[in-house]
């Protein structure tokens, strides 16, 4: 079946501007999460669905962040005013309820100028 | 707090050759998940092997396998007949037991894999 899914690919804007990443997870996954790649931090987790429970958001670095999950499927990952150290690759992961394993999306490439 | 350490940025192997890869992790929990997974240059991360704390025996997938010391907290990763397509970034990752998949993985910073013709 299909895996997860991220668009856009690659992402660039100028500092101070709001983007907007979504994410696709697997079919019948209930739980989704996000995570940041950088060169400095590593994996870092972010945030965190599972089905209509309340959020985990002890990974935000900053109120700047925030996700959403629509009808327990699509998630859109927000960023107001970007700084540069937001530059990074953000990775968007689903699992089923009982199973373990997180699978992963492309990732989107952010680069803030 | 849970943390996993790979101290090896960096490594190489030839074709056909067999390669470990090191991941120590600091837990004080007794039941938790292993993962090791493969990045390689197109960002997408593919889970290679996974550990359940409480199973002695070492898991195993096709040419992958794991050694498993749990009370060295010790999860090296074993590439045997390394082929070219193994070439990418490997992580260790760490997830505490929750029965509702509810809990984040705990990332190493990666190795570097290299595979040489």
């Amino acid at each position: 079946g299909a895996g997860v899914s991220q668009s856009p690919s690659n992402k660039v804007t100028e500092k101070g501007k709001d983007v907007e990443l979504r994410c696709d997870p697997i079919s019948g996954h209930t739980a989704l999460y996000w995570y940041r790649q950088s060169l400095g931090q590593g994996l870092e987790f972010l945030i965190y669905f599972q089905g209509n429970s309340a959020p985990d958001k002890s990974g935000l670095p900053s109120d700047r962040f925030s996700a959403e999950r629509t009808g327990g499927s699509v998630s859109t990952l927000t960023i107001q005013r970007t700084q540069q150290e937001d530059s990074a690759v953000y990775l968007c992961a689903s699992s089923q309820q009982v199973r373990y394993e997180q699978y992963f999306g492309p990732g989107t490439r952010l680069t803030v100028t | 707090a849970q943390t996993v350490t790979q101290s090896q940025p960096e490594m190489s192997v030839q074709e056909a050759e067999t390669v470990t890869l090191s991941c120590t992790y600091d837990t004080s929990e007794s039941d938790y998940y292993l993962f090791w997974y493969k990045q390689p240059p197109s960002r997408q991360m593919i889970l290679v092997i996974r550990q359940e704390a409480y199973k002695q025996q070492n898991a195993t997938e096709n040419r992958f396998s794991v050694n498993f010391q749990k009370a060295a907290k010790s999860f090296s990763l074993k590439i045997s007949d390394s082929q070219l397509g193994d070439a990418a970034m490997y992580f260790c990752a760490y997830r505490s037991p929750n029965n509702q998949a509810g809990t984040a993985l705990i990332f190493g910073k990666g190795t570097t894999l290299s595979v040489s013709s």
